[in-house]
């Protein structure tokens, strides 16, 4: 069974600092893809970043990159320079090749950023 | 502008009523999706489409239903059997199967009067 786990309900960052968002994930599929998406209070599921179980390199876009450690699988989400804009919930999903395109999804993390 | 829509915003639910949530693309995506959210929660998936004239159930499928007769269009009935049926509901596509991004509308949040 797949499972992805955000164990953070809630974060705190002052503007302009880094934060990362923690997301662990469980598959028995071999090849499978972790993304990351940003929930504002308007409800629109917004794509940030995107990870291939064979990339070597962590994705990177902007000021989001994805932390992604195979062997401990996770795959942390770390936001440069924050901004007021940044509040938001975040939710990490993961799909596997063998699943029919579904998204699985983790229950979220509320980020906050502080002026 | 391409993109997803979803309408209404906002609906209402009589008891032992259906009512049909609308979901347009014009991303010439191949494959819909439909998710339901509850509140502080992740998205589970209720149905989806990877070509016109065929879909699956997903996760929690009963009490809704779904048609793809075009490629651009995946309604989502919510029937009376839905005991439940609060909730945001966010429609989804992506380019067809593979690793592609699924990409989101708006969400219409559903309420039961």
């Amino acid at each position: 069974a797949q499972k992805i786990t955000q164990t953070q309900p809630g974060m705190f960052v002052q503007e302009k600092e880094a934060v990362t968002l923690d997301c662990t994930y469980d598959t028995s599929d071999q090849s499978y893809g972790l993304f990351w998406y940003k929930q504002p209070s308007s409800g629109e599921m917004i794509f940030l970043i995107y990870q291939g179980s064979y990339d070597e390199q962590n994705a990177t876009e902007g000021r989001y990159s994805l932390n992604f450690q195979k062997a401990r699988k996770s795959a942390n989400l770390v936001i440069s320079a924050s901004q007021l804009g940044d509040s938001a919930m975040y939710f990490c999903a993961m799909r596997g090749d063998n699943q029919g395109g579904k998204l699985i999804f983790g229950q979220g993390t509320e980020l906050s950023v502080k002026p | 502008d391409g993109g997803i829509t979803q309408s209404p915003k906002y609906l209402f639910r009589k008891e032992g009523q259906n009512v049909t949530l609308s979901c347009e693309q014009n991303l010439n995506h191949d494959a819909m999706y439909w998710y339901r959210q509850d509140p502080g929660q992740g998205l589970r998936l209720i149905y989806y489409s990877q070509i016109v004239n065929d879909f699956q159930k997903g996760d929690i499928a009963e009490g809704y239903s779904v048609s793809r007769e075009k490629k651009e269009s995946f309604p989502l009935t919510v029937t009376s059997a839905q005991k439940n049926p609060t909730a945001f509901y966010l429609c989804a596509s992506s380019i067809g199967r593979g690793q592609e991004t699924q990409y989101f509308g708006p969400g219409t949040r559903l309420l039961v009067l």
